[in-house]
């Protein structure tokens, strides 16, 4: 059963700070990974999404990298701000009979940009 | 070009009651999961609708069932509420073999008291 933690729980740190989110799963037979956020209350914002024949994918001030050997995947914010402060959230999914299954998610990391 | 649409965004149920929520695709898309996320959780996998059959399942109880129309839209239907079953439920669409990943909806925040 493919299970995904993600490391750390809750992060705060002063404006304008770079910082790296981390993300590890148990099964490396993914088909791609997803980087989500989510602001409270809210649905989910999808970010970055890598195939798992990529090694990293990159949207502004984001940047997503994926080592599917060791199963790990980190995603880097540059220059922080406060209305980046949200949950994110990391996904897995596998490819199976011919479509896309469910995604696996963590739990997220809860991020706070201190202004 | 409309993104995934859900109603109602909020719900207030009794326990034993039943429940039916709602989800409109984003236009262009085939195949609609649904996710259950208790407070202060990641989703949950509920199953996954295409071709207006269940194709997969999470580990959800029978209480848990869906339908999905021919025009792509699908419900979530859970019966005999339980407290436990309060979270926020979210509906995905994609285009089924297409690897470009999910749109989520803004979920329905469901209560059961």
């Amino acid at each position: 059963k493919q299970e995904v933690t993600q490391i750390p729980a809750a992060l705060s740190v002063p404006e304008g700070e770079n910082l790296v989110l981390n993300c590890s799963f148990t099964d490396s037979a993914i088909y791609n990974l997803q980087w989500f956020r989510q602001d409270p209350g809210k649905g989910l914002t999808s970010l970055l999404l890598i195939q798992s024949s990529q090694r990293e994918q990159t949207s502004g001030r984001l940047n997503a990298s994926l080592d599917k050997s060791s199963g790990r995947s980190t995603l880097y914010i540059a220059a922080s701000q406060p209305g980046d402060s949200a949950t994110y959230l990391c996904a897995v999914t596998t490819w199976s009979g011919g479509g896309a299954d469910g995604l696996t998610f963590g739990k997220g990391t809860h991020l706070i940009i201190q202004p | 070009d409309a993104g995934v649409t859900q109603s109602p965004t909020h719900l207030i149920k009794t326990r034993g009651q039943q429940v039916t929520l709602r989800c409109s695709p984003k236009s262009g898309h085939d195949t609609v999961s649904w996710y259950q996320q208790a407070l202060g959780q990641g989703p949950q996998f509920i199953f996954q609708y295409y071709e207006e059959e269940e194709r997969q399942r999470g580990n959800f109880p029978d209480r848990f069932s869906g339908h999905q129309f021919p025009n792509y839209s699908s419900e979530l239907n859970v019966n005999a509420l339980l407290l436990g079953d309060s979270a926020l439920y979210l509906c995905a669409s994609s285009l089924d073999r297409d690897p470009y990943g999910y749109t989520f909806g803004s979920g329905t925040r469901l209560t059961v008291v």
